[in-house]
């Protein structure tokens, strides 16, 4: 069976600090691969897919970045925080080749905690 | 652009009553349409999973619908229990992209 990680589960930063969340999926190879940010009185927003190792799409602009150094590792960094990367943020996974399809199941991770100060 | 609205944002009931969460979304062009729950803190767990071309999926006591042509779901949950309580969302797909867009929720408490 298939399961993802997320982890620090919580973290607390300064502004102005680098940020780096990692996110790691176990039994599947090429996952596709997502961050999503869920921030206080919004909905779930995604941030950047990828469907495979170095190919990483971002759907808003902001001040994050994303990286897929090994097919089941997704990373999401900063160079500098600000007060609005405070959120929950969360990984999800679904099963290659179905991104096309309507049956493309996506199965999130228990999320990290983030807030800035 | 998408655009998905969840009808109530928040639903108190005592346990064992039937209930229904609303979903709307502006864009009928959809792949799939997802319901997931959500408990405090923790990460999205999918229900169910309609695609364009049904009607509804029932899982347990859970069965939600599709009505693609008015832009609509409903997830309707059986003999509500305490246990139930948490956030539901829906989710949909559009066929124009690779993103779920997002409503923003209902939160249901259940109380016994």
């Amino acid at each position: 069976s298939q399961t993802i990680h997320q982890w620090p589960a919580t973290l607390v930063q300064p502004v102005g600090s680098p940020l780096s969340l990692e996110c790691t999926v176990e039994g599947t190879s090429n996952p596709n691969l997502y961050w999503y940010r869920q921030a206080a009185g919004r909905g779930l927003q995604l941030l950047f897919y990828s469907v495979g190792i170095g190919q990483i799409s971002s759907e808003v602009p902001q001040n994050l970045s994303a990286s897929r150094p090994q097919d089941r590792q997704f990373i999401l960094s900063s160079k500098k925080l600000l007060l609005s990367d405070s959120g929950f943020y969360l990984c999800a996974w679904s099963f290659s080749g179905r991104m096309g399809s309507g049956t493309d199941t996506q199965y999130f991770g228990p999320g990290t905690r983030l807030t800035v100060l | 652009k998408q655009e998905v609205t969840q009808i109530p944002a928040a639903l108190s009931v005592p346990e064992g009553e039937n209930l229904v969460l609303n979903c709307s979304f502006t864009d009928s062009a959809i792949y799939n349409l997802q319901w997931f729950r959500q408990d405090p803190g923790k990460g999205l767990t999918s229900l169910l999973l309609i695609q364009s071309s049904q009607r509804e999926q029932t899982s347990g006591r859970l069965n939600a619908s599709l009505d693609k042509s008015s832009g609509r779901s409903t997830l309707y949950i059986a003999a509500s229990q305490p246990g139930d309580s948490a956030t539901y969302l829906c989710a949909v797909k559009s066929n124009a992209g690779n993103m779920l867009t997002f409503g923003g929720g209902t939160r249901l408490m259940v109380k016994p």
